[in-house]
């Protein structure tokens, strides 16, 4: 079946660095890809998406592109912030059928002034 | 966005008891409402799939007598996890897709912390 595969973390950055979260994934036909970010306690929150590829999605400095080639989809941004803490979370879709998600185990990402 | 709420946000309840969750789309309606499960730092694991007037699909290894689910309106889906245990203690989340728009975008509640005691 399908399945996402992302970094382990956690993370640990400073402020003002680079970041990088890798995501690969499997899926037997051409999905939708996604990162979503859920801050403590609370639900999750679309980042960014891409629904064919070579799109790159973008929001609040994060990008992804999706690489049908190398069947990935990272997450990068060029400074983080502290209010970036959060978890990540790499997920696919199905644009056929119930269109359920399919999500990686999630990286936990933390920024030190 | 699309607002999807979730009901209530913590619940502590004893063993062998039953808890009610609701998951309301506030402003679309949504004939297909997700569940899913979270063990702490690890990911959302889908249990259901609830379908507006007909009976949920569960994921394999869930067991559909012990966490019911009831999707009569097409803003309303709710789980019930009956006869509650420790071990069913976790994060709950639901998520629902606004069919009205083209957009492949799900929508996610606040989530729900279950606590069995």
């Amino acid at each position: 079946g399908d399945s996402v595969t992302q970094m382990e973390g956690p993370v640990t950055l400073s402020e003002e660095a680079f970041l990088t979260i890798n995501c690969t994934y499997t899926a037997t036909g051409y999905p939708s890809l996604f990162w979503y970010v859920q801050y403590p306690g609370e639900g999750l929150q679309l980042l960014l998406k891409a629904t064919k590829a070579d799109d790159k999605g973008s929001n609040k400095g994060f990008e992804a592109t999706y690489r049908k080639e190398t069947t990935s989809f990272h997450l990068e941004k060029g400074s983080v912030q502290v209010s970036d803490s959060a978890v990540y979370f790499c997920a696919l879709s199905e644009k056929k059928g119930a269109q359920k998600l399919v999500f990686g185990q999630g990286t936990r990402l933390t920024i030190n002034p | 966005g699309a607002v999807v709420s979730q009901h209530p946000s913590r619940v502590i309840c004893k063993s062998g008891t039953s808890v009610k969750i609701e998951c309301r789309s506030l402003d679309f309606q949504a004939t297909t409402m997700f569940w899913y499960r979270q063990f702490p730092k690890q990911s959302l694991m889908l249990m259901a799939t609830s379908n507006e007037g007909s009976k949920a699909t569960y994921e394999q290894g869930v067991e559909k007598d012990k966490f019911l689910i009831n999707h009569a309106s097409l803003t309303l889906s709710t789980l019930t996890v009956t006869s509650a245990h420790p071990e069913d203690s976790s994060f709950y989340i639901c998520s629902a897709r606004d069919p009205g728009t083209a957009d492949t975008e799900a929508f996610f509640g606040q989530g729900t912390r279950l606590t069995v005691v």
